[in-house]
C-alpha cells in the first residue's frame, strides 16, 4: 500500500543552520505531496504542497521539490530559526479521500 | 473565523466508558475527518464526512461512530472506550477533497483510556 517514510528524529539544531528532513514515499499513479507543521500544543498546518513532478513547493523559506524519479519530497530550509522549532510532517495524498502521514520529525532549533 | 475549533483538550476514561468527541468549524468547508495520532507514528484517517448527512469510514474505524447533521459539526463517538483507543485525535476540514486542498485541522483531543 501507499506509505511515507521520513527520517528519525529529533534533530537539533543551531539557530541559522541549513535544514533538511528527508522524506520519500511509494504509491501507485501520482500522488500529490505534503508538508504540514505542528507548533506545540496546536493542530497540524499547511506548510507547502506540491502536486505534480518537478513542482517546488514554497513558504515561510521552506522548500521542497516533488521528485518522481527518486520518490523524494525533502523538505530544506537554508537558515532555521528559533521559532522554527516543532514537528514536521510529510504527506501524500494517492486521490479521493486518503491521506497518507509519514510519523514525524522534530525539530528543535538552539538560540 | 474560530477555524477548527475541539472539545475537550484532554480526557481521562475507563474502560467500557462512552464519550464524544466534538469537533465544529466554521469555515463553511464540505468535507471534514477525523484522524487519530499514536506515539511516534503519522495520523491515521478514522472516518470522514463529504458533507452534511454523508458519511463514510477511512482506514481505521473499528469501535467509533460519526455522524454529520450539519455542515459545522461533526462528532466523534466511543462506544466502549479501550486501552488500544488512548491517543491524539484531530479534526480537519477542507473546502474541496482532501487530496487536492489544504486540511486545517483542530488542536486535537489528547484521550487515555485506562
Amino acid at each position: 500500500g501507499d506509505s511515507v517514510t521520513q527520517m528519525e528524529g529529533p534533530v537539533t539544531l543551531s539557530e541559522e543552520a541549513f535544514l533538511t528532513i528527508n522524506c520519500t514515499y511509494t504509491a501507485t499513479g501520482y500522488p500529490s505531496l505534503f508538508w504540514y507543521v505542528q507548533y506545540p500544543g496546536e493542530g497540524l498546518q499547511l506548510l507547502l504542497k506540491a502536486t505534480k513532478a518537478d513542482d517546488k513547493g514554497s513558504n515561510k523559506g521552506f522548500e521542497a521539490t516533488y521528485r518522481k524519479e527518486t520518490t523524494s519530497f525533502h523538505l530544506e530550509k537554508g537558515s532555521v530559526q528559533v521559532s522554527d522549532s516543532a514537528v514536521y510532517f510529510c504527506a501524500l495524498s494517492p486521490g479521493g479521500q486518503n491521506f497518507v502521514f509519514g510519523p514525524g520529525t522534530r525539530l528543535s532549533v538552539l538560540p | 473565523n474560530a477555524g477548527v475549533t475541539q472539545t475537550p483538550k484532554f480526557r481521562i476514561l475507563k474502560i467500557g466508558q462512552s464519550m464524544t468527541l466534538q469537533c465544529a468549524q466554521d469555515m463553511n468547508h464540505n468535507y471534514m475527518y477525523w484522524y487519530r495520532q499514536d506515539p511516534g507514528m503519522g495520523l491515521k484517517l478514522i472516518y470522514y464526512s463529504v458533507g452534511a448527512g454523508i458519511t463514510d469510514k477511512g482506514e481505521v474505524p473499528n469501535g467509533y461512530n460519526v455522524s454529520r447533521s450539519t455542515t459545522e459539526d461533526f462528532p466523534l463517538r466511543l462506544e466502549l472506550a479501550a486501552p488500544s483507543q488512548t491517543s491524539v485525535y484531530f479534526c480537519a476540514s477542507s473546502p474541496l477533497a482532501g487530496w487536492s486542498d489544504t486540511q486545517y485541522f483542530g488542536p486535537g483531543t489528547r484521550l487515555t483510556v485506562l
